[in-house]
């Protein structure tokens, strides 16, 4: 278990609907990372936040967007929803940029 | 632009073989991780190097700057290795930066 907990596990949602994944970091962790991994692209850095600010952005739609709460949990908002969206979404912390990150079990988005 | 490269693909071994997984990467880097991801999808992060060698029971990384290469290798391999290894290379100092390589399927065989 690396301490860095996801929900939910599984989401099958339609095309055009919006849904949102929530990821709570190892206690003490400020950064954030979201990490797309998909068939034909593997997987992908989206974005990261540190200690509630955007860090850094990489291969993020603008469909999708992300913030980082006071407590430090995160959220990955998903809207518009395309069946290419169908992924696993993968989220880490890290106590800060530098330093090694844990993945959480990721959740597994199905649009139909 | 930053690539990674890893090889072989795909890679079946007999249970007790010595097992090697190679990464190359394009650009200068800050750090590499080594990652492993179990069939149900979930990753553990296995190293994060940035020169040297780190041993962790019978898996050993090590990481060649001026080659810009980075070998993880198993010893005594057990079914219980099958999984997918995925190098990632760090660009810039921050995980963020991560860029990751397609992924070996490594399979042991009783």
């Amino acid at each position: 278990d690396s301490g860095v907990t996801q929900t939910p596990k599984h989401l099958i949602t339609a095309t055009g609907q919006r849904v949102t994944l929530r990821c709570s970091p190892r206690s003490g962790d400020l950064s954030v990372y979201w990490y797309q991994q998909s068939l034909d692209q593997g997987l992908q850095f989206l974005i990261q936040y540190y200690n509630g600010e955007e860090r850094a952005k990489g291969n993020i739609l603008e469909r999708f967007s992300a913030q980082q709460f006071p407590d430090l949990h995160s959220e990955l908002n998903l809207s518009s929803l395309e069946l290419g969206d169908s992924a696993l979404y993968f989220c880490a912390s890290s106590p800060d940029s530098g330093t090694e990150a844990f993945f959480g079990q990721g959740t597994r988005l199905t649009v139909v | 632009k930053n690539e990674v490269e890893q090889s072989p693909q795909n890679l079946t071994a007999q249970e007790g073989e010595f097992i090697t997984i190679n990464c190359s990467y394009s650009v200068g880097i800050s750090a590499l991780h080594w990652l492993q991801q179990h069939p149900g999808g979930g990753i553990v992060s296995l190293f994060m190097l940035s020169s040297g060698k780190k041993k962790h029971g019978r898996l050993i990384a090590t990481i060649n700057i001026q080659e810009k290469h980075s070998s993880l290798h198993i010893t005594a391999s057990h079914p219980r290795d099958s999984a997918v290894y995925i190098c990632a290379a760090i660009y810039g100092g921050s995980q963020g930066n991560l860029i990751f390589g397609k992924g070996t399927k490594l399979s042991v065989k009783p």
